[in-house]
């Protein structure tokens, strides 16, 4: 099946710094979204990319499906941006069964 | 608007009991899936259901575990038989808005922990 990995695994900044995650993936996707992860355990729908650029607010992400990656850049960071961030992948254009990566635990710290 | 809901959020059982676990879709949603997280193993597929097709079990773990849709909307996830590596956040999703065919949103998650 599809591989997904994500680096780095742990990235620890200050507030207000910017930073960029990485998603490789095995094949070509049909469906690429990124979540975000709260201490609650919420998983929270950042972007559904499978292809292209997009941006709300400070987040912003790119897929480059012809290379089989996905960046996602956090700008100017803030605590509430702490979390696990995942990406999840799917082949299928039918079931949407989505594969994830072992995620990147981003702490911001004040 | 109401985002999917999942009940309970939290549950301990004792190793052997049967569990069962329930997720409320977003209205108007056509697929819903179900996904476990644990420790070792990540997050991970387990059953999706669309429409009134026959559901898709390919990633169900073992016999132990099913699942149903009642009337195109709620779905009872129920494991028995409970083993200690059944313990894990089993999360619940939807999509097939009108809108967003693909995205998954999805709920808080149950967590189950099983002694």
């Amino acid at each position: 099946g599809i591989q997904v990995e994500q680096s780095p695994p742990d990235l620890i900044l200050q507030e207000g710094a910017n930073s960029t995650l990485r998603c490789n993936f095995s094949d070509s996707v049909n469906n690429l979204q990124w979540f975000h992860q709260n201490p609650w355990g919420q998983l929270i729908n950042l972007f559904y990319i499978p292809s292209g650029t997009k941006q709300n607010g400070r987040l912003s992400a790119t897929t480059v499906a012809t290379e089989r990656y996905s960046l996602l850049y956090i700008s100017s960071s803030q605590t509430t941006d702490s979390g696990v961030y995942f990406c999840a992948v799917e082949r299928d254009q039918g079931a949407q069964k989505l594969v994830f990566g072992q995620g990147t635990r981003l702490t911001i710290n004040p | 608007g109401a985002g999917v809901s999942q009940s309970p959020s939290n549950k301990v059982t004792e190793k052997g009991k049967d569990v069962e676990l329930r997720c409320d879709p977003i209205s108007g949603h056509t697929a819903l899936y179900w996904y476990r997280q644990s420790l070792g193993q990540g997050l991970e597929f387990l059953i999706y259901f669309q429409g009134n097709s026959a559901p898709d079990k390919s990633g169900l773990p073992s016999d132990r575990f099913s699942a149903e849709r009642t009337g195109g909307s709620v779905s009872t996830l129920t494991i028995q038989r409970t083993q200690q590596e059944d313990s894990a956040v089993y999360l619940c999703a939807s999509t097939g808005g009108p809108s967003r065919a693909y995205e998954q949103y999805f709920g808080p998650g149950t967590r189950l922990t099983v002694t």
